[in-house]
Formats: C-alpha cells, sequence, structure tokens
C-alpha cells in the first residue's frame, strides 16, 4: 500500500510571495495533520483535519491556512511568506485517533 | 505545560544497547510515541506505548514507561549502522486527543560507530 504522498518536494520562493503544499493520505485514513520542522528541531503542529473540518490548530499566524478535500486529500497554504517559514513541512495521516504516519516532507526554501 | 526534553546526542559501537531517554510534562498523555528520522526524509513511525503500560517489547526495540517521573526511554539491542538518525519522542497531551496535537521533543541523534 502507497503511503502518505507530498508534492512538491522542494520548492523555493521568495519573500512575499504565497505557496501551496499537498498531501495525500494513506488510503482509508481521514484524519491529516500539518507540522513544520525547522533544522535541528522538531516538528512543530500546524492543524489537523478531519472530514474537511479543522479539529485543531497550533501557534501559528493566520498567514497559515489549510483545507482538506471530499477524497480526503489536503493542501496547506501559506501567503506572504517570510525568511522564517523556511523548513520541512510535514502531513500526517490517521485513523480518528489512531497514531499517524507522516510523509517525506516539502522542503520550502524562502529567499 | 507541554514540552517533551530529550538528550541531543548518543553515540554507540555497532553491536551495543542504545538507550535514549525522554521526559515530559504532561501526566495525563494517553499515548507516547518513538519516531525516526533519516537525513532528509519524513519521520517513521517506530513504535509507540499506551499509558497504562509500563513496558513494550517489539523486537529489536524496548520502550520503558516510568509515569511517576514522566520518563520514557527507547533501548534499541545489537545496534546496526542503519539504526543512525534521529529519534524523536512525542506525546499527545491531555485536552489534545481530538485534534491529534502532538508534541515532540527536539531530537536525539544516533551515531553508530563500526
Amino acid at each position: 500500500d502507497a503511503g502518505v504522498t507530498q508534492s512538491p518536494t522542494h520548492l523555493i520562493k521568495t519573500r512575499g510571495q504565497h505557496v501551496t503544499l499537498r498531501c495525500s493520505p494513506i488510503s482509508g485514513h481521514k484524519s491529516v495533520s500539518w507540522y513544520q520542522q525547522v533544522l535541528g528541531q522538531g516538528p512543530q503542529f500546524i492543524f489537523q483535519y478531519y472530514e474537511k473540518e479543522e479539529r485543531g490548530r497550533g501557534n501559528f499566524p493566520d498567514r497559515f491556512s489549510a483545507r482538506q478535500f471530499p477524497n480526503y486529500s489536503s493542501e496547506l497554504n501559506v501567503n506572504a511568506l517570510l525568511l522564517g517559514d523556511s523548513a520541512l513541512y510535514l502531513c500526517a495521516s490517521s485513523l480518528v485517533g489512531k497514531e499517524q504516519y507522516f510523509g517525506p516532507g516539502t522542503r520550502l526554501t524562502v529567499t | 505545560g507541554e514540552d517533551v526534553e530529550q538528550s541531543l546526542f548518543l553515540s554507540v559501537r555497532e553491536g551495543d544497547s542504545s538507550v535514549i531517554n525522554c521526559t515530559y510534562t504532561d501526566s495525563s498523555s494517553t499515548y507516547l510515541y518513538w519516531y525516526k528520522q533519516e537525513p532528509g526524509a519524513g519521520l517513521q513511525l517506530l513504535t509507540y506505548i499506551f499509558s497504562n503500560m509500563d513496558m513494550k517489547q517489539d523486537q529489536r526495540l524496548t520502550v520503558l514507561l516510568n509515569k511517576k517521573d514522566k520518563h520514557l526511554s527507547l533501548r534499541i539491542a545489537d545496534t546496526q549502522t542503519g539504526d543512525s538518525a534521529i529519534y524523536f519522542c512525542a506525546e499527545i497531551p491531555h485536552g489534545s486527543s481530538n485534534t491529534g496535537k502532538l508534541i515532540f521533543g527536539q531530537g536525539t541523534t544516533l551515531q553508530v560507530k563500526p
């Protein structure tokens, strides 16, 4: 079975631009979470979505938004990019209330 | 508060056992997890333990949980060079079970010398 997939793998953007990252969960998983991992640190929780509804939000500004589609895939959007948004963005999927399985991540570089 | 702490670095010889330690602050956490991250990759779920358990063994991996001291450890038996990676401890704090919000430690880099 395919694991969690994310696209693109790498992305370079300029300050002030907008970016969209995509995630496809494991088949049968209806819950998707997004994390930001800055170099040298552990992942930080951004959002969780279940059945297209936001179930949780971490301490991130409103520039960060997400949505989940009827097929349970998800997009993370970041507006007005800052240099500090450079990070590995990880998506995880799970059955409700169960352990989370992570994708390979999208490496975002903001210049 | 929500905080998970780990030592930053551990170096062992191939064939030895490795013990990676973690402390957490939320005594109400129901599940605690260990993830492995290789360079440039995502996180791989290694194992997890429910809070009403003291120990869980899965092949070369043994997880020990001391709820009184809020201490979690991961023991890797017969450590191999392929075990070289960053290991993260994580918990879902009380009140976050509906959101699935994982709180991660800063990671322990395991170096395995041949």
